[in-house]
């Protein structure tokens, strides 16, 4: 069965601090890994996909098969950088019935 | 353009009562799936619809059940609630081929009472 796991429910840091939230997934397959974010009163976005492989707000995520991992990096963290964030993998060939985890908060603090 | 919007925004329901949640895709998008959020939890997902067919399903019963029109709007059903369907409601649409990019409606909040 496919699962994503982020073990942590809420990460705290200061301004300015390197920021990784962690996600493993279980999938026997070729997975296809995304991170999506939900800032206070806004809905759920996608924030990256591994495939693409491109920074964004600074943000970047590697694909480590071996460990069965997709983390989530931010060299220096900044306030608005403060959101519920999810990882997901979309198991399937094609179509977009993606898996998530239970999320984690994060909060950067001033 | 407005984005995925869903209707109602809220509401409440009593045990083995039926509820029908609306979703109308972005603009340009042919695919709708609709997940399930319990608190505390990721999304669910329960089913994708294409072409006015169900095309992949969650792991989740039969009294569940969706629609999606000519238009591409999309509509959920839930029958003989449960307290335990108490949820967020998200609908998501996306192009037919783009994996994975989903753009989220805001939800529709359900209350089983």
């Amino acid at each position: 069965a496919q699962r994503v796991t982020q073990p942590e429910k809420l990460l705290s840091v200061f301004k300015g601090a390197p920021v990784e939230l962690k996600c493993n997934y279980s999938y026997s397959g070729s997975p296809e890994l995304f991170w999506y974010v939900q800032y206070s009163r806004q809905r759920l976005q996608l924030l990256l996909r591994h495939i693409s492989r491109e920074s964004i707000k600074g943000f970047t995520a590697d694909l480590n098969k071996g460990e069965t991992s997709f983390h989530l990096k931010k060299p220096f963290a900044q306030e608005e950088d403060s959101a519920m964030y999810y990882c997901a993998l979309n198991p399937a060939e094609y179509g977009n019935k993606l898996v998530f985890g239970a999320g984690t908060i994060l909060r950067v603090k001033s | 353009d407005a984005g995925v919007t869903q209707s109602p925004t809220h509401l409440i329901k009593t045990r083995g009562q039926q509820v029908t949640l609306r979703c109308s895709p972005k603009s340009g998008h042919d695919t709708v799936s609709w997940y399930q959020q319990a608190l505390g939890q990721g999304p669910q997902f329960i089913f994708q619809y294409y072409e006015e067919e169900e095309r992949q399903r969650g792991n989740f019963p039969d009294r569940f059940s969706g629609h999606q029109f000519p238009n591409y709007s999309s509509e959920l059903n839930v029958n003989a609630l449960l307290l335990g369907d108490s949820a967020l409601y998200l609908c998501a649409s996306s192009r037919q081929l783009n994996t994975g990019e989903l753009f989220f409606g805001e939800g529709s909040r359900l209350t089983v009472l």
